[in-house]
């Protein structure tokens, strides 16, 4: 299994600003992935990234709002942009551990947004 | 759609006693299936998975058995602890747009009082 990190660990924003969090993996991954946890709720999966491509968003959520980067293929970075009380969530970076394995995942980035 | 459902919470036991969390999928084709477990404060862990029919995944005490004709994953223990109090989520796995996609249900909150 995969050993994922995650920078900021938590966060308070103020309306309107952004927040960029980061993801890290001790192992090279094709695929990564984000997904959103609001209170009390489930996994809602952002997007898709992969390396060198732009990311795959799902319904719902579109690139000027949740901009991903995939640089290298140890690490992402999710940036929540123009941010509302309404995107005050857990935010969680995963990674497919491959054809026969699920998915692993980071210890999320706690966000409230005032 | 594919999709999960799981059993409504909070459920409330007390040391020692037998735990069950239903879950039942719609998919097509033959998911995988998974139990994570989401303890306070913490990220998503992997608890337990079933790639084919008929199998038994375990951990911790932990056990479900992939039933197809039932479309169902339940989650058993025979003697739940205080540690296990925590938030369980049913998810299954199939492959969509080129990649292994992971669909979670609700999730299920579990209180273990001493």
């Amino acid at each position: 299994s995969a050993v994922i990190s995650q920078k900021p660990s938590r966060d308070i924003c103020q309306r309107g600003t952004s927040l960029t969090i980061q993801c890290q993996v001790d192992s090279q991954v094709t695929m990564m992935f984000w997904y959103r946890q609001q209170p009390g709720q489930s996994l809602t999966l952002i997007a898709t990234a992969n390396q060198g491509s732009e990311a795959t968003y799902e319904s719902g959520f579109v690139i000027d709002k949740f901009p991903i980067s995939r640089p290298n293929l140890t690490f992402s970075t999710l940036t929540v942009s123009n941010m509302s009380p309404e995107d005050s969530s857990i935010y969680l970076c995963s990674v497919d551990g491959g054809l026969r394995e699920t998915q692993y995942f980071g210890p999320g980035t706690r966000l409230l947004v005032l | 759609g594919d999709s999960v459902t799981q059993m409504e919470g909070p459920v409330t036991l007390s040391e020692e006693a037998f735990l069950t969390i239903n879950c039942t999928y719609t998919a097509t084709g033959y998911p995988s299936l998974f139990w994570y477990v989401q303890y306070p404060g913490e990220g998503l862990q992997l608890l337990l998975k079933a790639t084919k029919a008929d199998d038994k995944g375990s951990n911790k005490g932990f056990e479900a058995t992939y039933r197809k004709e039932t479309t169902s994953f339940h989650l058993e223990k025979g003697s739940v602890q205080v540690s296990d109090s925590a938030v369980y989520f049913c998810a299954l796995r199939l492959f969509s747009g080129g990649y292994n996609k992971l669909i979670f249900g609700a999730g299920t909150r579990l209180a273990v009082h001493p």
